[in-house]
């Protein structure tokens, strides 16, 4: 069973550049959620995509965006990158349905100068 | 507001003692809660959950207890072992409500010290 993976593990950007990260989801997986951990936090909901359709978002804007495939990997889009932006950015994944567990990948690293 | 707290932002335990962690919650919609450990550099890792219809589980050296009465959960870890140290963090959703979305504390650094 492959677990979740996420590319890139770092990425260096400047401020109003746009990114573009990738998560697989664990094999069985449907739903995949995305999330960003800032220094000293716990991990902030950002969306979940099921059925490659937005299906619940957290407190943050519309410059966040994502994808899901029709394979159930999935994408988060950020333009007009900020500062505030640098943060682990953690995918996970899960059946949806229920009290389902959800699963996360290693993170990418975003840092924006 | 924070929907989810962890209030001890550290715990030092001795190795083969009890660690206890605690987390409270506000949001009485929430059904289905879950410990992670993290690590740095790495993802949270799913440690064990239990749902609002039960009031204890159990998985190992790792148990959570849950009174809704309260809205408070707790991690036991008996007996600690050094490898336990990492970061907690305590999550909560409400799946029956209609959302799967996690919400989370800000977590709890244990350190098992041998």
């Amino acid at each position: 069973e492959t677990g979740v993976t996420q590319s890139p593990t770092h990425l260096i950007k400047t401020r109003g550049q746009q990114v573009t990260l990738r998560c697989s989801s664990q094999s069985g997986h449907n739903t995949v959620s995305w999330y960003q951990q800032a220094l000293g936090q716990g991990p902030q909901f950002i969306f979940q995509y099921y059925r490659e359709e937005e299906n619940g978002r957290g407190n943050f804007p519309p410059r966040f965006s994502g994808l899901q495939f029709p394979n159930y990997s999935s994408e988060l889009n950020v333009n007009a990158l900020e500062l505030d932006d640098s943060a682990l950015y953690l995918c996970a994944s899960s059946l949806r349905g229920g009290a389902n567990t959800q699963y996360f990948g290693p993170g990418t690293r975003l840092t924006v100068l | 507001d924070q929907q989810v707290k962890q209030n001890s932002p550290s715990l030092s335990v001795q190795e083969g003692r009890i660690s206890i962690l605690n987390c409270d919650y506000t949001n009485s919609m929430f059904d289905y809660f879950l410990w992670y450990k993290k690590y740095p550099a790495e993802g949270p890792t799913f440690l064990i959950s239990i749902s609002s219809i039960k009031d204890k589980n159990e998985d190992g050296r790792f148990t959570v207890f849950l009174n809704k009465s309260a809205k408070h959960l707790s991690l036991h870890i008996v007996p600690s072992q050094p490898g336990d140290s990492a970061v907690y963090f305590c999550a909560a959703s409400a799946p029956r409500g209609g959302s799967e979305k996690l919400v989370f504390g800000k977590g709890t650094k244990l350190t098992v010290n041998p």
